[in-house]
Formats: structure tokens, sequence, C-alpha cells
């Protein structure tokens, strides 16, 4: 059971470049969510989605675009991208009627020059 | 909306003190609460959890309570080690069908001393 993958584990990008981050789980969990994490500020939700074919933005969405059209992965993808987007990027799963919260994938080290 | 303030770090203790990571919340209802621990280099991991008022969450010696009178959730536990050494955050969600978001304090740095 591999739980919430993400890939790649380290990324450089130019500004401008886009990319995507890729998410992947195999629990069968229909909630999936991105966050960000800087250094004094904790972790901020970008977007989230409670199943396949719905999405919403969460705190921090700008620059930042994903699409859910199956249960397993939910992808983000930078569009533009820019300095103020370097972050460590976590992926989360949990299923919609379970009181154990999320689970997290391993994180994505980004940094844009 | 939902918000969580926990205490700032980082934390330093000698192995063996005790740990207190205070963790106060803001929310409507009848949130669940959480613990996240983050080692060196790795995602987060849950901790421990309550889902109602004096429940009490424990896992590896790690304790808390949740105390809706104070709207507090803190962590403690007797002894650490040295490999307790990693962030903390203290996290919520609302209950039931508004489930999906989960809202995180800022985290804390503990670190441990042999």
């Amino acid at each position: 059971n591999a739980g919430v993958t993400q890939t790649p584990k380290f990324q450089v990008l130019k500004t401008g470049q886009s990319m995507t981050l890729q998410c992947a789980q195999d629990m069968n969990h229909e909630y999936m969510s991105w966050y960000r994490q800087d250094p004094g500020m904790g972790l901020r939700l970008i977007h989230y989605s409670v199943g396949a074919g719905i999405t919403d933005q969460g705190e921090v969405p700008n620059g930042y675009n994903v699409s859910r059209s199956t249960t397993e992965d939910f992808p983000l993808r930078l569009l533009s991208a820019a300095p103020s987007q370097t972050s460590v990027y976590f992926c989360a799963s949990k299923r919609r009627d379970s009181d154990y919260g999320y689970t997290f994938g391993s994180g994505t080290r980004l940094t844009v020059v | 909306g939902n918000s969580v303030t926990q205490m700032e770090g980082p934390v330093t203790l000698s192995e063996e003190a005790f740990l207190t990571i205070n963790c106060t919340y803001t929310a409507t209802g009848y949130p669940s609460l959480f613990w996240y621990v983050q080692y060196p280099g790795e995602g987060l991991q849950l901790l421990l959890k309550a889902t109602k008022a004096d429940d009490k969450g424990s896992n590896k010696g790690f304790e808390a309570t949740y105390r809706k009178e104070t709207t507090s959730f803190h962590l403690e536990k007797g002894s650490v080690q040295v490999s307790d050494s990693a962030v903390y955050f203290c996290a919520l969600t609302n209950s039931g069908g508004s489930n999906y978001k989960l809202t995180f304090g800022k985290g804390t740095l503990l670190t441990v001393n042999p």
C-alpha cells in the first residue's frame, strides 16, 4: 500500500516556466488537498477536491490550477512560475467519513529562480 | 473562519524533560482536533487526534485533551527523547460533512539534546 505518492521530490524552475506536480493515492480516498509550507507560515491550503470532477480554491490559489479526473490523481499545475512560489508542496488525502485526518505525501521541494 | 494558534518556538529541551506545546483554536461548532509531527526532510504524520470535548488523544507517550471550555488542545509528554526532535503542528477540521478543510497552526520546532 503506497499511500500518497508525490513526484518529483525536487525541482528547480526558471521564472515563467510551467510545470505539473503529480500526486497519486491508492487508498480510494474521496478528499484530496494541496498545501504549501513556508517558514513561519505553517501549511496553507492551495486547492482541494471532495471527489472526482469537483475542485475548489483554498487560501492561496493564485498562480495554481488543479483538476481531478480520477479518484486517484490530483495534479497541481503552476502556470507561470514566480520566485514567490518557491516552497515545499504537500499533497494529502482522506476518506470522507474518516475521523483520522489526512494522509500526507513526502513533499516536493520547488525552487523558482 | 477557523484558526489555530500554537506556541511559537523553537523549543529546546534536554532528554527526559517534560514537554508542553500550547494550542488554542477558534472554530464554529465542534471541530475535530489533531496533532501532526514532521520529522526532518519528511512529510507530516498524524500523531494523535480527538473528536469531541474531553476526549484525550494519545500516541507514543504524547497526550492532548480536547478542552472546549478553554478552546485548547495542548500537547504534552512526560519524558522527551532525542528522537522526538521534529516540528509539531496543531490542526483542526469541522465535523460532519464539511470536514475536508484542515486548518493548521504555524508549527513548533522541538529540539531535544542528549
